[in-house]
């Protein structure tokens, strides 16, 4: 059974920094590309990046540009999401995601349950 | 970006009515497309890949269709447990980019 758990989320204050991560098992991991989505309270999906299975592959949605760095440790079986200078818009629950194969560009097929990220001060 | 847009964003129906979605792409994705539901408190299921194949052990009552840019998404009998938020997306391109979600409740 696939499972993704991720971790990491917190409260935190606007310009500090956070670190996400997500454990996978269930699946060979270093066969797949995997993302991060995110959904603020009560509104719709967002991709945030995502990262091929050799980390040769590596994209990002344009308001976390420069900000967030995705990283994965596949001898982990985890996934990482290092989140700097954080915006109250990037309050959201964080959700990690399986691809269908090992290129980002493929669909999503399996999700966590997410990690709640606040940014409040 | 390709802007995927889906209507309604809400609907109320009665049990054993036939539902449906539409969510149309700003461009053509061919057959790029998932329709995922989300309940309440729990992450995103798939549905229905590559627009019109439904996902393993998914009930028959959910099917899609469409290609291109047009694209349909369908209960055919509703249940009280499809009580939910459906979404589209489309992979054809980076950023993945989703609808903007249509919640279902009973009528």
């Amino acid at each position: 059974e696939v499972q993704l758990v991720e971790s990491g989320g917190a409260l935190v204050q606007p310009g500090r920094s956070l670190r996400l991560s997500c454990a996978a098992s269930g699946f060979t991991f270093d066969d797949y590309a995997v993302h991060w989505v995110r959904q603020p309270p009560g509104k719709g999906l967002e991709w945030v990046s995502g990262i091929s299975w050799n980390s040769g592959s590596i994209r990002y949605a344009d308001s976390v540009k420069g900000r967030f760095t995705i990283s994965r440790d596949n001898a982990k079986n985890s996934l990482y999401l290092q989140m700097n200078s954080l915006r109250t818009e990037d309050m959201a629950l964080y959700y990690c995601a399986k691809g269908r194969h090992g290129g980002i560009v493929a669909r999503i097929d399996y999700w966590g349950q997410g990690t709640l990220v606040t940014v409040s001060s | 970006d390709i802007q995927m847009t889906q209507s309604p964003s809400s609907l109320s129906a009665s049990i054993g009515d036939r539902v449906t979605i539409t969510c149309q792409a700003s461009q053509d994705i061919s057959n790029y497309l998932n329709w995922y539901q989300q309940k309440p408190g729990k992450a995103p299921k798939l549905l229905i890949y590559d627009a019109s194949n439904l996902e393993t052990g998914v009930p028959s009552r959910f099917s899609g269709s469409g290609s291109g840019t047009d694209f349909t998404f369908t209960i055919s009998s509703l249940q009280p447990e499809d009580i939910a938020t459906y979404y589209c997306q489309q992979y054809d391109n980076l950023p993945l980019t989703f609808g903007g979600g249509t919640k279902v409740e009973i009528k």
